[in-house]
């Protein structure tokens, strides 16, 4: 079956460290989305592709980055890890009306 | 900017008894969709409400949507344990694609 996977599920990192989370799906959607969780907030929007060599930035992009090099993949990547960043990380893809969740990434920075 | 409000942000819930969840958004969008959420877990689609006036009903839920009023309401009927987790509204951004989401409604179910 098709599906979305997220690795790794837990992170713990310290401040200032580069950290890449993965997003890998199936489904060979061309619209993919990184969201935050964070309690009182809801899911916030921090990049999102349309395709490959497409990228954008959201909501709350600073501190982001993504690559998109093939329909399958995008990477999150925190380039100096911030305390502030300490959150439930989503990706998602979508063909059409519906977006499809992964099962997310806890990260933590101390 | 687009922004999604929900009300109740909490809602506990007695058995049996029935319930109205709110969701107003404030630009123009023609889609909503209604995720749940329980703890510790990721989002599940529950509803995708495409046109002014749709309606949509599993088990005992039923959402429907509004767009001139930019209101989209989650009833549940006859509450029952099983439905305690959080929901989320969410409306497609103005390029179509992104998800602008609310802040989502915790609803507690108790006997």
């Amino acid at each position: 079956d098709a599906e979305i996977t997220q690795s790794p599920r837990h992170k713990i990192t310290e401040t200032g460290r580069q950290v890449t989370l993965a997003c890998h799906q199936t489904w060979n959607h061309n619209n993919m989305f990184w969201y935050r969780q964070d309690l009182g907030h809801g899911l916030r929007l921090i990049h999102y592709s349309y395709g490959v060599q497409d990228t954008n930035k959201g909501e709350v992009s600073d501190g982001y980055s993504v690559s998109r090099s093939n329909t399958e993949d995008l990477p999150l990547t925190l380039e100096s890890a911030a305390s502030s960043q300490t959150s439930v990380y989503f990706c998602a893809s979508s063909e059409g009306n519906e977006q499809f969740f992964g099962p997310g990434t806890r990260l933590t920075v101390l | 900017e687009l922004k999604v409000e929900q009300n109740p942000l909490f809602l506990s819930m007695q058995e049996e008894k029935n319930y109205t969840i709110y969701c107003n958004y404030s630009t123009t969008s023609d889609r909503l969709y209604w995720y749940r959420q329980d703890p510790g877990k990721s989002l599940e689609s529950l509803f995708v409400l495409l046109s002014n006036g749709a309606v949509k009903q599993e088990g005992r839920l039923m959402a429907s949507l509004d767009t001139k009023a930019r209101l989209s309401t989650l009833h549940i009927t006859a509450a029952v344990h099983d439905l305690s987790a959080t929901y989320f509204c969410a409306v497609e951004d103005q390029a179509g694609t992104a998800l602008i989401f609310g802040k989502g409604t915790t609803l507690s179910v108790s006997s």
